[in-house]
C-alpha cells in the first residue's frame, strides 16, 4: 500500500522560507510524479508544481515560479517543497500527491499546515 | 497557464435533488478533465476522468459530460454523503495542472 507521509506543521515569519518533506513508501518512487497542492483557509485546492524524479524534471505553476523549488531524493524516496519569501497569504495546508497517470492523483499526504505570521 | 472557472462557487441542495456543476476552460482541452470530491480531513477522491468516464467504485449517480471548453458534473439524486466540495482538474497541459476554484455543496 502506497503511503505519503509529510513533515509536521511549521510557523514562519514573513520573508522567510519553509521546506516541507513528503516521504513515499510502498511504491516505486521514481516511476510516478509527486505534486504539491495547497489549500488556504476557506479557499480551494491550488496546484503549485510537481517533480518526476526519474528524470529530475520539475514543473511549476506560473504563480510560484522564482519562489518555489521542488526536489527529490531518490535514495530515500522523499520529495521536498521549498517556498521562499513567504507572505501571510501563503498560510495554507500543503499536500503532496502522487499522479500515477495524467490527471490522476491517487495517493495524498496527510497535509502540512504552514502558518506565516509576524 | 490554462484557467478553469467553476460555477456556482456554492450550492444549497437537499437529499434527492439533481445537481449540476459547470467547469469552463480558458482554452480547448479536449476531454483532459477530471472531477474530484473533497471532504474535510480526507484526501480528495477522483470521481470522473476523461470528462465523462466513471472512476471504478464511484456510484453511478455521478456523471460527467462535455469537451473542449465546457464541462459538467451531475449528481442525479443527492445522497447525504455527497455534501462536499467538488473540483475540476485539467491535465491538457500535463505535467502542469490546474484546479477549478471549487464548488461547495451544502
Amino acid at each position: 500500500q502506497v503511503q505519503l507521509v509529510q513533515s509536521g506543521a511549521e510557523v514562519r515569519k514573513p520573508g522567510s522560507s519553509v521546506r516541507v518533506s513528503c516521504k513515499a513508501s510502498g511504491g516505486t518512487f521514481s516511476s510516478n510524479g509527486i505534486n504539491w497542492v495547497r489549500q488556504a483557509p476557506g479557499q480551494g485546492l491550488e496546484w503549485m508544481g510537481g517533480i518526476f524524479a526519474m528524470f529530475d524534471s520539475t514543473n511549476y505553476a506560473q504563480k510560484f515560479r522564482g519562489r518555489l523549488t521542488i526536489s527529490a531524493d531518490k535514495s530515500t524516496g522523499t520529495a521536498y517543497m521549498e517556498l521562499r519569501s513567504l507572505r501571510p497569504e501563503d498560510t495554507a495546508v500543503y499536500y503532496c500527491a502522487r499522479d500515477s497517470a495524467p490527471g490522476y492523483f491517487d495517493y495524498w499526504g496527510q497535509g502540512t499546515l504552514v502558518t506565516v505570521s509576524s | 497557464d490554462i484557467q478553469l472557472t467553476q460555477s456556482p462557487s456554492s450550492l444549497s441542495a437537499s437529499v434527492g435533488d439533481r445537481v449540476t456543476i459547470t467547469c469552463r476552460a480558458s482554452q480547448g482541452i479536449g476531454n483532459d478533465l477530471g472531477w474530484y470530491q473533497h471532504k474535510p480531513g480526507k484526501a480528495p477522491k477522483r470521481l470522473i476522468y476523461s470528462a465523462s468516464s466513471l472512476q471504478s467504485g464511484v456510484p453511478s449517480r455521478f456523471s460527467g459530460s462535455g469537451s473542449g471548453t465546457e464541462f459538467t458534473l451531475t449528481i442525479s439524486s443527492l445522497q447525504p454523503e455527497d455534501f462536499a466540495t467538488y473540483y475540476c482538474l485539467q491535465h491538457k497541459s500535463f505535467p502542469m495542472y490546474t484546479f477549478g476554484q471549487g464548488t461547495k455543496l451544502e
